[in-house]
């Protein structure tokens, strides 16, 4: 079946660092896939997505990439502020009735200190 | 335009006891899921309803089964409590079916529940 597979946190970072946090996939077809955002007490807030092989999602100064080839969607961010800190899941949809579900990595605590 | 509304936000029950949560879709969503998520197993699918029926379910047993009435608002129940049951219980809402191109769900902020 489809798997996500994330970077194993927590990802502790100073202020203006750069941000990297690996995904990797397995899915039949064609998936959408997207970043979620989890803060400490809430649900889950989209923060980006792409749907087709080379589509950019961005929001907020986060960016991703979806690559085929290497069946990736690492999310990255150019400086991160203390308010970043979060919890971060990576996640694919499939397409049709088959695939209506999400099917989430085991998430990425981001720590980001003053 | 109002988000995703789940009630109650936080309960406790005991062993052997049932619940019932409520989630409250966007307006004009039509798809409603479920999700258990927990510090071990991470988040988990339970089902999805659009138009009333359920169009998918995830692997969990019977004791957890949910509808969704005409207003698209849906209920999920737990039968005979378990201590493992303990979770945070998520909705999303979406326009249409999960999973069609692009589409998005939208998360409400969750139900916890405690099993004593």
């Amino acid at each position: 079946g489809d798997s996500v597979t994330q970077m194993e946190g927590p990802v502790t970072l100073s202020e203006e660092a750069f941000l990297t946090i690996n995904c990797t996939y397995t899915a039949t077809g064609y998936p959408s896939l997207f970043w979620y955002v989890q803060y400490p007490g809430e649900g889950l807030q989209l923060l980006l997505k792409a749907t087709k092989a080379d589509d950019k999602g961005s929001n907020k100064g986060f960016e991703a990439t979806y690559r085929k080839e290497t069946t990736s969607f690492h999310l990255e961010k150019g400086s991160v502020q203390v308010s970043d800190s979060a919890v971060y899941f990576c996640a694919l949809s499939g397409r049709g009735n088959a695939g209506n579900m999400l099917t989430f990595g085991g998430g990425t605590r981001l720590m980001v200190k003053p | 335009k109002a988000g995703v509304t789940q009630t109650p936000r936080y309960l406790i029950k005991t062993r052997g006891q049932q619940v019932t949560l409520s989630c409250s879709p966007i307006s004009g969503h039509r798809s409603v899921s479920w999700y258990q998520q927990t510090p071990g197993q991470g988040l988990q699918f339970l089902f999805e309803y659009f138009s009333e029926t359920q169009r998918n379910k995830g692997n969990f047993p019977g004791r957890f089964s949910g509808r969704q009435f005409s207003n698209s608002r849906s209920e999920m129940n737990v039968s005979t409590l378990e201590l493992g049951d303990s979770a945070l219980y998520l909705c999303a809402s979406s326009l249409a079916l999960a999973g069609a191109e692009g589409e998005t769900q939208y998360f409400g902020p969750g139900t916890r529940l405690l099993v004593l």
